[in-house]
């Protein structure tokens, strides 16, 4: 079946750095959301993209999604201890989630 | 949110038992989801709903058994729990098919002993 890979699995940045994680699908995505659960938490949606390189923005956030439809990312600019926790990819036909990227920043 | 209440939040008990897994929603969101979130695993789907008396196999559907026969209700039911079942269980819902978010209740977390 589908899977949806996700990278990495682990980062932890000092307060200040960047962070990246990446999907990748080997099938094309109908479209792709992003969700982040606060440690303890549930999931909460994001963002959703849609069209083939779509960029979108959200303060320090940045979500792509390629130009085939097989993969995307999120990118924080200057993490900040309040990023803290595990970032989520999902393909929103089949909702096929990520593994997720635990994210901990070091203040 | 709100609008999700799943029950109980924690729950332990023995190999071999039955266990259910309530989950309520108030908004009448036609889809409904079972995930089990394991560490290395992510999210993983077991089972989901289109709408009442309508339901459907996820990812890890087995040992696992499902029913909807009010909209705003989906309980999961553990026929024999089993270690491996140890887990945290999150509901969630969605408005209809296609480009929609998914809501998530709290999440119940699960040992089996």
């Amino acid at each position: 079946g589908q899977q949806v890979m996700q990278i990495p699995q682990y980062q932890h940045v000092q307060e200040g750095e960047d962070f990246t994680t990446y999907c990748n699908s080997s099938t094309t995505l109908s479209n792709i959301q992003w969700y982040k659960q606060r440690p303890g938490g549930h999931p909460v949606f994001l963002i959703q993209l849609v069209k083939s390189g779509e960029v979108k923005k959200q303060k320090r956030l940045t979500f792509q999604f390629g130009e085939a439809k097989k993969n995307s990312s999120l990118h924080i600019t200057a993490t900040q201890t309040t990023d803290v926790g595990t970032y989520f990819c999902c393909e929103g036909g089949k909702l096929i989630f990520g593994q997720g990227t635990e994210l901990s920043v070091k203040p | 949110d709100a609008g999700i209440t799943q029950s109980p939040r924690y729950k332990i008990t023995e190999t071999g038992r039955q266990v259910t897994l309530m989950c309520h929603q108030t908004w009448s969101h036609s889809y409904m989801f079972w995930y089990r979130q394991d560490l290395g695993h992510g999210l993983r789907l077991i089972y989901y709903s289109a709408a009442a008396d309508i339901t459907d196999k996820g990812e890890v559907p087995d040992g696992y058994v499902v029913s909807r026969s009010k909209t705003e209700n989906f309980p999961l039911t553990l026929e024999s729990a089993t270690r491996s079942q140890t887990s945290v269980y999150f509901c969630a819902t969605r408005l209809k098919a296609g480009a929609n978010v998914l809501t998530f209740g709290a999440g119940s977390r699960l040992t089996v002993l």
